[in-house]
């Protein structure tokens, strides 16, 4: 079992829809990390977390501690939020744990 | 500020060859890392130098591989003899001291035919 599991693996959604992504792990972490990665492009940091809520535009990431649990929403999806959203974990030395990551398609 | 970049984006070889990747970190990271996803599976951390030093190389495969730091600055990651499981893209990402951001590159992507 993968110290940080996804879920789901794939999602389709319309356009305009709220979408949660769910990440759990196992492990004990410094901070937890999602980060975007579109076709054939390179990985991009949309947040860094270790407590609480944050929140940029349209994207808000949230973790609970206690429960080892991390969701990601995007509201008011567009098609440009197409792409594999993949949650990662700092372990020691802050080396990534990553998920397997979500292939979002958000269709028009 | 420059990003993380690595070089080349794309490469081509053929089992038994030889392939160096290449990172240069942005300015003034001294944490780097090497990470890598193969085909269908998660990306998975390789190694970690503080500078010049390799402080965790747990992910390494095998003695095929072989990372350099000379001078703490950028890093190259070499394949002796390439295999075709090697086949996948590998990522670099930089850190600066003790903060927790990592900043990738948008990583090379290895073919071993």
């Amino acid at each position: 079992k993968n110290e940080v599991e996804q879920s789901p693996q794939n999602l389709t959604a319309q356009e305009g829809e709220f979408i949660t992504i769910n990440c759990s792990y196992s492990v004990g972490i410094s901070a937890l990390h999602w980060l975007q990665q579109h076709p054939g492009g390179g990985i991009v940091s949309l947040f860094m977390l270790s407590s609480g809520k944050k929140k940029h535009g349209r994207l808000i990431a949230t973790i609970n501690i206690q429960e080892k649990h991390s969701s990601l929403h995007i509201t008011a999806s567009h098609p440009r939020d197409s792409a594999v959203y993949i949650c990662a974990v700092g372990r020691y030395g802050n080396k990534l744990v990553f998920g397997a990551g979500t292939i979002l398609r958000v269709k028009s | 500020e420059a990003g993380v970049t690595q070089f080349p984006s794309h490469s081509v070889i053929e089992k038994g060859q030889t392939v160096t990747l290449r990172c240069d970190p942005i300015s003034g990271h001294d944490n780097l890392y090497w990470y890598r996803r193969v085909m269908g599976k998660e990306i998975k951390f390789l190694l970690h130098f503080v500078k010049e030093s390799k402080q965790d190389e747990s992910g390494m495969p095998n003695n095929r591989f072989l990372a350099e730091r000379t001078g703490g600055t950028y890093s190259t990651l070499k394949v002796q003899p390439a295999e075709l499981e090697d086949s996948g893209v590998y990522f670099c990402a930089s850190r600066r001291g003790l903060a927790y951001e990592q900043y990738f590159g948008p990583g090379t992507r290895l073919t071993v035919t």
